[in-house]
């Protein structure tokens, strides 16, 4: 089992509607959760931090944490064709080293 | 926000050279800083992790004597390729660590320095 799985994509949704982007992880002890933005060409962005089980919200963003079940996933409202990208899901290694472990990320694509 | 440059943006070189790319936190001193490497739609890949006055830890399978990282202080790291082949042509990427954050691990990322190797 991968450390970090995504479903690839991409994941196409219409313009306005809500897309919903998954992660789960093996790694029971993770605390801190993180979703990257990569645009075609260019380097990850960071968009989302989450420690705490639940929702935490950032404008149109919005990030679930369910750590009983092992996953986190992020949602984005009002889809926009901007919002049309790769975007990661990271968890720290458990190893140490402050590193991260990437899954290998959902593109989605957002369609007038 | 954390603002993480690289320089240069993109480098041709001819294979054999040598190439420095340099990766600077701009707002905030790193502790720890990372390069990655990602290929044409293709996952990034983590190639080393460098701590400021230390060696840096090589990710399996990545030549240290081909990847030479200098991580001379607290806001810059040089990944220099040494002897580069047209094989090496990709997307190299750093991010850096920023300590005393409410949630650690968080990683801010250049823009990247595209390479290519003729």
């Amino acid at each position: 089992q991968k450390e970090v799985e995504q479903n690839s994509g991409p994941l196409s949704v219409p313009e306005g509607a809500i897309a919903s982007l998954n992660c789960t992880y093996s790694d029971r002890v993770s605390q801190s959760f993180f979703w990257y933005r990569q645009y075609s060409g260019k380097s990850p962005e960071l968009i989302m931090s989450i420690y705490s089980n639940g929702d935490k919200e950032d404008g149109r963003f919005t990030a679930q944490l369910n750590k009983a079940s092992q996953y986190v996933s992020l949602l984005i409202r009002d889809s926009q064709p901007s919002d049309s990208a790769t975007y990661l899901c990271a968890v720290p290694f458990s190893g140490g080293y402050n590193k991260l472990i990437f899954g290998a990320g959902t593109r989605l694509a957002v369609h007038p | 926000g954390a603002v993480v440059s690289q320089h240069p943006s993109w480098v041709i070189c001819k294979s054999g050279t040598s190439v420095k790319i340099e990766c600077r936190s701009l707002d905030f001193q790193a502790t720890t800083m990372f390069w990655y490497r990602q290929f044409p739609k293709q996952s990034l890949m983590l190639m080393a992790t460098s701590n400021e006055g230390s060696k840096a830890t090589y990710e399996q399978g990545v030549e240290k004597d081909k990847f030479l990282i200098n991580h001379a202080s607290l806001t810059l790291s040089t990944l220099t390729v040494t002897s580069a082949h047209p094989e090496d042509s990709s997307f190299y990427i750093c991010s850096a660590s920023r300590p005393g954050l409410a949630i650690p691990y968080e990683q801010y990322f250049g823009p990247g320095t595209r390479l290519t190797v003729t």
